[in-house]
C-alpha cells in the first residue's frame, strides 16, 4: 500500500517557539492531505485540509494563524505550530488519499509534540 | 458527512471472533464505509472498506445490510495484538473531497 511519512516523530520545544512538522507521500502524489491532532485516549480531530497550490481549509475552531499549513508540492505538506504553548502538546497525524473513487486514507505515523 | 456511532469499548478473549457494529443512519449514496485500527502513539491503519453486502480480506470481514445504515466489522480469532482502537468512518471519496471525520471509536481489549 501507499506510504505516508512524518518528520520528526517527536519534538520537544520551549513555550513561544515555532515547530514545523512535515508530511510526505512517498510513493504517490497527493493534491490533498489532512492534518489531525489527537489528545491522550481521545479520537482524532480533523484540523485542516491541505490543498496543493492553494490555501488550506481549516475546521471550525482551529486558528489558522497559529497552525500554518503549506502544501508546496504534490508530495509534501507542512504544519507549523507558531508560538507554541503547553496546551498545544499533542499527537499530530497527517493523512492522504491515494485518489481513487473510494475513501481510503493513508496515515502517517504521527508526531508527538511536547511544549515545555 | 454522516455521523457514526460505535460501542465505546469491548472485551474479548484470545481465539474468539469479535464483531463491532457501527451505526451510520445518515449515510449518503456515494459514501463508502471504511474501518481503521489504531495502536497507541501510531497513525491509524486501514483494515477494510466496503460499499454494500459483504467484503472479506485476509484480516477481517465487513458486513453491510441492504439499507447501509449500519455495518459490522468481524475479526476472526483475535489475538492479544488485536488490542487497539477501531474506527468506523463513512465518507464520500473523491466526491466528498476525501474528507474524513473520526468518531469516538471502539476500544477493544483482548485478554489471554
Amino acid at each position: 500500500g501507499a506510504v505516508v511519512s512524518q518528520h520528526p516523530s517527536w519534538v520537544i520545544c520551549k513555550s513561544g517557539t515555532s515547530v514545523k512538522i512535515e508530511c510526505r507521500s512517498l510513493d504517490f502524489q497527493a493534491t490533498t492531505m489532512f492534518w489531525y491532532r489527537q489528545f491522550p485516549k481521545q479520537s482524532l480531530m480533523l484540523m485542516a485540509t491541505s490543498n496543493e497550490g492553494s490555501k488550506a481549509t481549516y475546521e471550525q475552531g482551529v486558528e489558522k494563524d497559529k497552525f500554518l499549513i503549506n502544501h508546496a508540492s504534490l508530495t509534501l505538506s507542512t504544519l507549523t505550530v507558531t508560538s507554541a504553548h503547553p496546551e498545544d502538546s499533542s499527537f499530530y497525524i497527517c493523512s492522504a488519499p491515494q485518489g481513487g473513487g473510494d475513501n481510503e486514507q493513508f496515515f502517517g505515523p504521527g508526531t508527538r509534540l511536547t511544549v515545555l | 458527512l454522516a455521523k457514526t456511532t460505535q460501542p465505546i469499548s469491548m472485551d474479548s478473549y484470545e481465539g474468539q471472533e469479535v464483531n463491532i457494529t457501527c451505526s451510520h443512519n445518515n449515510i449518503a449514496t456515494n459514501d463508502y464505509i471504511t474501518w481503521y485500527q489504531q495502536f497507541p502513539s501510531q497513525g491509524p491503519r486501514f483494515i477494510i472498506q466496503g460499499y454494500k453486502t459483504k467484503v472479506t480480506n485476509e484480516v477481517a470481514s465487513l458486513f453491510i445490510p441492504a439499507d447501509r445504515k449500519s455495518s459490522t466489522l468481524s475479526l476472526p480469532r483475535v489475538s492479544l495484538s488485536d488490542t487497539a482502537v477501531y474506527y468506523c468512518l463513512v465518507g464520500g471519496g473523491w466526491t466528498g473531497g476525501f474528507k474524513t471525520i473520526f468518531g469516538a471509536g471502539t476500544r477493544l481489549f483482548v485478554k489471554a
